[in-house]
């Protein structure tokens, strides 16, 4: 059964600062997505990368896949409180419709 | 659009009491449907997914069990609740076509007392 493991599990920085989340998994992904969550809310998927070495970015958001497709980050450019909620990254086994979600990382980003 | 509806956003139940908690997409065909139970902050565990009309896969034995007696329509239950079933449910689904994403109902808050 595929692991995925974030890091770190909870995160509280200042606004303006950067930062890095990462998600591992215990075998190669088929394809990663990373998913925010707001208290009370369902997930809303922000990027979906397929191919190893894969950089995206999405305004001030940078996702990077590992060049083994076994982890990927996602760094933050000048936090804002926005930015504040449950980072999930998510696999699809291969060969099914079954969605896999990671431990999950919880930021705060303080004003 | 698509959208989906789930329901109730919370809800309080006995222990050993039944649990049913319904869900609907509208503006799509086939759907794939998801239920995950989330722990507070944490990750999205996978109870059932569905990829047609009676076709129910279940990830983790439990106390629950789920049906999707049509296209669009996916029901989670249970006979007699527990108090480790509190928890945060969420519905989801797919188009199952390729270029797949989640699209997640906005939950059911579940405490068991």
């Amino acid at each position: 059964t595929q692991l995925l493991e974030q890091s770190p599990q909870f995160l509280s920085i200042q606004e303006g600062e950067n930062l890095t989340v990462y998600c591992n998994s215990s075998s190669v992904f088929s394809s990663l997505q990373w998913y925010r969550q707001e208290p009370g809310e369902g997930p809303v998927l922000l990027v979906t990368v397929v191919t190893g070495g894969e950089v995206k970015k999405l305004k001030r958001l940078t996702f990077q896949f590992g060049d083994a497709r076994k982890d990927s980050s996602l760094h933050i450019t000048a936090a804002q409180p926005g930015d504040t909620g449950l980072y999930l990254c998510a696999d699809i086994t291969s060969g099914t419709y079954k969605y896999i979600f990671g431990t999950g990382t919880r930021l705060k980003v303080l004003a | 659009s698509q959208t989906i509806h789930q329901w109730p956003a919370t809800l309080v139940q006995p222990v050993g009491s039944p649990l049913s908690l319904e869900c609907t997409v509208e503006g799509t065909s086939n759907p794939n449907l998801y239920w995950y139970r989330q722990a507070a902050g944490r990750g999205l565990q996978l109870l059932f997914y569905s990829v047609g009309i009676g076709q129910i896969s279940s990830e983790v034995p439990q106390n629950l069990s789920a049906s999707r007696p049509q296209d669009r329509q996916f029901i989670l239950s249970s006979k007699k609740l527990l108090l480790s079933d509190s928890g945060f449910y969420l519905c989801a689904w797919s188009t199952g076509q390729g270029d797949e994403k989640l699209f997640f109902g906005s939950g059911t808050q579940l405490s068991v007392l």
